[in-house]
């Protein structure tokens, strides 16, 4: 019963550097979220699918992209790392948005240096 | 503009001292308040879902309640192990989702 599993835990990137955050549940669920939480600042949603083949932006969009790859996969791309994206980055998936809470996953910490 | 707000920002009790933590939020249109409990290095994990003003939901020793305006999450007679932050999100009508800063608790034995 994994739940939603995300990799790396940990990463440390170079400014300018590319990486892919990936973001796996099991639990059949169709929404899924990519939040950042920064110290002060609580959980900003960076963008999100509400189904399987869509995607929108949420309140922190800029220097991220990411693909729905099927109804089970969220990756998260930075494609030119910034200093400013050093967070903490969580995975979230619900059943039915609005009406059940979420499953986050563990977290990556990513340092951006 | 969506707003929540938690208060305190921290909170330190001894194990069996009841208390209570505030979830402020001005919204449009309320879909769902939604209460997490998130331990350190690890992601929120959910507690409750409340929909509508006078709604309550109850689990061990936590018993959240909604007005209009706020939520309150009760805690009574905590124990060492309800130490934890504790985060308050809303939802609204047009699916937008936003979280407070969370109260940190600390229950001291």
């Amino acid at each position: 019963n994994a739940g939603v599993t995300q990799t790396p835990k940990f990463q440390v990137l170079k400014t300018g550097q590319s990486m892919t955050l990936q973001c796996a549940q099991d639990m059949n669920h169709n929404s899924m979220y990519w939040y950042r939480q920064d110290p002060g600042m609580g959980l900003r949603l960076i963008y999100y699918s509400a189904s399987e083949g869509t995607t929108d932006k949420g309140e922190v969009p800029n220097g991220y992209n990411v693909s729905r790859l099927n109804k089970r996969e969220f990756s998260l791309r930075l494609e030119s790392a910034a200093p400013s994206q050093t967070s903490v980055y969580f995975c979230a998936s619900t059943r039915d948005r609005g009406n059940y809470g979420y499953t986050f996953g563990s977290g990556t910490r990513l340092t951006v240096v | 503009e969506d707003q929540v707000t938690q208060s305190p920002e921290a909170l330190r009790l001894q194990e069996g001292e009841s208390s209570s933590l505030n979830c402020s939020y001005t919204v449009s249109g309320l879909r769902g308040l939604f209460w997490y409990r998130q331990d350190p290095g690890k992601g929120p994990e959910f507690l409750f879902t409340l929909y509508s003003a006078g709604e309550e939901k109850e689990k061990e020793r936590l018993k959240a309640t909604l007005t209009k305006k706020e939520s309150f999450l009760h805690i009574t007679a905590p124990k060492p192990e309800d130490s934890a932050t504790y985060l308050c999100a809303v939802e609204t009508n047009a699916g937008k989702s936003t979280f407070g800063d969370g109260t940190t608790l600390t229950v001291k034995p």
